[in-house]
């Protein structure tokens, strides 16, 4: 599997604050994704990449920011931390193949917005 | 637009009781079909999959098959053990765009000795 790390395990945060997700895998995969998991409604996507140069929005982009520096680290930003953003967040690598296409999770980041 | 409706928990059975968790998808072209698992406190894990009509996806005992006439891909298992207590997903892989995982609101399993 991708090996994927993801740090910090749990944060409290203040609102305003800027805060940094980070994530990286060992296995070389091109596509990484952003979801948030939030009560009773399962995983959205919040950012993708398919490579280094290649990032995109997902479906509920607003108010974070994300960052490619090497195939194997996505890091998520946001940039003023507010309390409706308390979630669990997990970065998934993605093995693409025709017939083993498979996304791995991390453990995900708790974050919690006071 | 793209949509996973699963069977909302929780669920709470019997250990060696038979599971079945409903799940209906609507999308666009052709998705493969996914269930994955998460443990308490932990990521999800690939369950199984199928990425074609009629595929029958299978793992520890669990299965699923891809059904395009009712567009539905159920998970079950004969004999749940007090291990499989989880939270339950299941997904489709969109076939254009993002191509991501887009998932269902996830199913709560709790099993009893």
């Amino acid at each position: 599997d991708a090996d994927v790390t993801q740090t910090p395990r749990n944060r409290i945060t203040k609102t305003g604050k800027r805060i940094m997700l980070e994530c990286s895998q060992t296995k070389g995969h091109d596509r990484m994704y952003w979801y948030r998991q939030d009560p009773g409604l399962g995983l959205q996507l919040i950012y993708y990449s398919f490579d280094v140069k290649d990032i995109n929005k997902g479906e509920i982009s607003d108010g974070y920011s994300v960052s490619r520096q090497a195939q194997a680290k996505f890091s998520l930003s946001l940039e003023s931390a507010i309390p409706n953003q308390t979630a669990l967040y997990f970065c998934a690598p993605e093995r693409t193949g025709l017939m083993n296409t498979e996304a791995f999770f991390g453990q995900g980041t708790r974050l919690t917005v006071v | 637009g793209d949509s996973v409706t699963q069977m909302e928990g929780p669920v709470t059975l019997s250990e060696e009781a038979f599971l079945t968790i409903n799940c209906t998808y609507t999308a666009t072209g052709y998705p493969s079909l996914f269930w994955y698992v998460q443990y308490p406190g932990e990521g999800l894990q690939l369950l199984l999959k199928a990425t074609k009509a009629d595929d029958k996806g299978s793992n520890k005992g669990f299965e699923a098959t891809y059904r395009k006439e009712t567009t539905s891909f159920h998970l079950e298992k004969g004999s749940v053990q007090v291990s499989d207590s989880a939270v339950y997903f299941c997904a489709l892989k969109r076939v254009a765009g993002a191509n991501n995982l887009f998932f269902g609101t996830g199913t709560r399993l709790t099993v009893i000795p």
